[in-house]
């Protein structure tokens, strides 16, 4: 078993271009949660889900999109990347019946 | 507003000692759960805690749930080199369970 896998690790995009970070589990979770992490703010939630086909904003969602067409895939979308966008980013995912949040390996954006 | 206050926010030690970090918050939580994060890695869960006066212990680790469920603490004792990382507190609000309120961790340093 895989788990929760982060697919790029590394990326690094000019102002204004665009990507898509897909985050993949095996774990048959029903929630799943992105989140970017930077030093002296913590850990905060950019979006997540509930179940396949739906979203819901986190408390930082400005500048990103979501999309969770299948119960194993949670993709995150930048549609114009900012320099305050660089950030490492994370994706988790948790039964609908406890709080244990699993984490994937991170994605480590820069927007230069 | 941070709702979930670590400290210390940094804490580097010798090998043996021992430490206390806090998770303090205003509000009352039905669960909080430790996560431990090491460099480049996602966080791990350490422990879970759920009623108040909980106290649960991980070899080493001896995590309490506050009386009244709005604080917590992990206590290390004889720290290890491989103790070191950053550890997160997380909270889970009764009735929206959906998110959890994340401390900003503590950056653990443990010298040989």
């Amino acid at each position: 078993n895989a788990g929760v896998t982060q697919t790029p690790k590394f990326r690094v995009l000019k102002t204004g271009q665009s990507m898509t970070l897909l985050c993949a589990q095996d774990m048959n979770h029903e929630y799943m949660y992105w989140y970017r992490q930077d030093p002296g703010m913590g850990l905060r939630l950019i979006h997540y889900s509930v179940g396949e086909g739906t979203t819901a904003k986190g408390e930082v969602p400005d500048g990103y999109n979501v999309s969770r067409l299948k119960k194993q895939n949670f993709l995150l979308g930048l549609e114009s990347a900012a320099p305050s966008q660089t950030s490492v980013y994370f994706c988790a995912t948790r039964t609908s019946g406890d709080n244990e949040q699993f984490f994937g390996p991170g994605t480590r954006l820069t927007v230069l | 507003t941070q709702l979930l206050e670590q400290s210390p926010q940094f804490l580097s030690i010798q090998e043996g000692e021992n430490l206390t970090v806090y998770c303090n918050s205003s509000s009352v939580f039905s669960s909080l759960q430790w996560y431990r994060q090491e460099p480049g890695e996602g966080p791990v869960l350490l422990v879970t805690v759920v009623t108040g006066g909980e106290v649960k212990k991980l070899k080493r680790l001896t995590f309490q749930f506050g009386d009244a469920r709005k604080d917590s603490s992990l206590h290390i004792t004889a720290a290890q080199p491989g103790d070191t990382g950053l550890y997160l507190c997380a909270g889970a609000r009764a009735g929206n369970n959906r998110k959890l309120i994340w401390g900003l961790g503590t950056s653990l340093a443990v010298n040989p």
